[in-house]
């Protein structure tokens, strides 16, 4: 198994561009979550989904979008890149249960100038 | 979003020797569950240790233990015989309710092993 996979590990965006961070796993975990993490902070939570065709909003949703059409992929898009979203990005993924760890990609590291 | 205090920004631990990681967390949840993640350098996010909060024993796995003081709020993180790979920064996490999946994470501490 893969675990979970992100693309792409570094990206420089300038202000007003629009990309996607992809995430895939491959260990059929309905639960998958977007994070970003930034200096002297933990991890915050930006979306998530429970399963395909579900996601909802987390703590810092603005200028974030995900869809969740397959089990496999939750990609997370950024629709017009601000200085404010430089950070690094964690996908997380877990089967659904209460005690269920969830397992974390490589991380995505976007610049936004 | 619930509430994670990790109050030791960084901490130096010699080696072998046992560092105790300090976390509390505010919940109004009975059911909730508590982990801790490692974060080396390299930046990717290590799972260590889950404690539910209906455990009536403290979490271990190998040299990690987890002392929950449920009616403290507090779930500090213990690594024993510290080795120098052990030199990473370490987030308390905290998942609320029976059927709610979302972490939330305290600011993290920096462990530094000396040899």
């Amino acid at each position: 198994n893969a675990g979970v996979t992100q693309t792409p590990k570094f990206q420089v965006l300038k202000t007003g561009q629009s990309m996607t961070l992809q995430c895939a796993q491959d260990m059929n975990h309905e639960y998958m979550s977007w994070y970003r993490q930034d200096p002297g902070m933990g991890l915050r939570l930006i979306h998530y989904s429970v399963g395909a065709g579900i996601t909802d909003q987390g703590e810092v949703p603005n200028g974030y979008n995900v869809s969740r059409s397959t089990t496999e992929d939750f990609p997370l898009r950024l629709l017009s890149a601000a200085p404010s979203q430089t950070s690094v990005y964690f996908c997380a993924s877990s089967y659904s249960g209460p005690a269920e760890t969830q397992y974390f990609g490589p991380g995505t590291r976007l610049l936004v100038l | 979003a619930q509430k994670i205090t990790q109050t030791q920004p960084g901490m130096f631990v010699q080696e072998k020797e046992a560092v105790t990681l300090d976390c509390t967390y505010d919940t109004s949840d009975q059911s909730y569950g508590l982990f801790w993640y490692k974060q080396p350098s390299s930046g990717e996010m290590i799972f260590l240790i889950y404690q539910g909060s209906y455990d009536e024993q403290n979490a271990t796995e190998g040299r990690y233990s987890l002392n929950f003081q449920k009616a403290r709020k507090s779930a500090n993180l213990v690594i024993s015989a510290s080795q120098l790979g052990d030199s990473a920064m370490y987030f308390c996490a905290m998942r609320p309710g029976s059927n709610d999946y979302k972490l939330s994470f305290g600011a993290g501490t920096t462990v530094t092993v000396r040899a």
